[in-house]
């Protein structure tokens, strides 16, 4: 299971912190990604953090402003989000990754997502 | 970046009907292709990876086809709870992209 938290009403520029909490399964086995959906919209791909957590990868939109992290020990993934505009405007969930193929991209679980609001 | 294309944008069939829809690649890629199935107010679901193989648990009805640049999602007897917006996503190169998705009814 994946549980997302920490989404709410922020002001244009400011700051918010997402966790993913996962259970049931042996979190630092698997990469972990992060996903967004804008209302009404589709999906975009934000964030991938290896199982370790010293490899990241960012979509252009958020790179610099956006970091991803987890830790291992709380079974834990996080989303630092600076510098917020409001098209981040958005459902964010959190999906492991089953890698397969040895390849990052394939989001096998997804969590119900948390809403973050980019507004003044 | 590889940009996706999926047809048509909404599909209306009955139950029982077959479902084909489509995902064309602006660009051919290696089979790192993947369809989601999100139903109202809920979280996409994975269906296919790698272009033909069905994630854990879901029903044979569901299949995927294709390669280089062109892909497929067949459903062969529609159920009412098929109900729901399909995307499909490759991994081939980053950044992952989707496409728009095809909203599917069922009448």
């Amino acid at each position: 299971q994946l549980l997302e938290s920490g989404g709410g009403l922020v002001q244009p520029g400011g700051s918010l912190r997402l966790s993913c909490a996962a259970s049931g399964f042996t979190f630092s086995s698997y990469a972990m990604n992060w996903v967004r959906q804008a209302p009404g919209k589709g999906l975009e791909w934000v964030s991938t953090i290896s199982r370790s957590g010293a490899t990241t990868y960012y979509a252009d939109s958020v790179k610099g402003r956006f970091t991803i992290s987890r830790d291992n020990s709380k079974n834990t993934l996080y989303l630092q989000m600076n510098s917020l505009r409001a098209d981040d405007t958005a459902v964010y969930y959190c999906a492991n990754d089953a890698e397969y193929r040895g390849s990052y991209g394939t989001f096998d679980y997804w969590g119900q997502g948390t809403l973050v609001t980019v507004s003044s | 970046e590889i940009v996706l294309t999926q047809s048509p944008a909404t599909l209306s069939l009955s139950p029982g009907e077959r479902a084909t829809l489509s995902c064309r690649a602006s660009q051919s890629f290696s089979s790192y292709l993947a369809w989601y199935q999100q139903r109202p107010g809920q979280a996409p679901r994975l269906l296919i990876y790698d272009a033909s193989n069905r994630a854990t648990g879901i029903p044979a009805r569901f299949s995927g086809s294709g390669s280089g640049a062109d892909y497929t999602l067949t459903i062969s007897s529609l159920e009412p709870e098929d109900s729901a917006v399909y995307y499909c996503q490759q991994r081939s190169s980053w950044p992952f992209t989707f496409g728009q998705g095809t909203r599917l009814e069922i009448k």
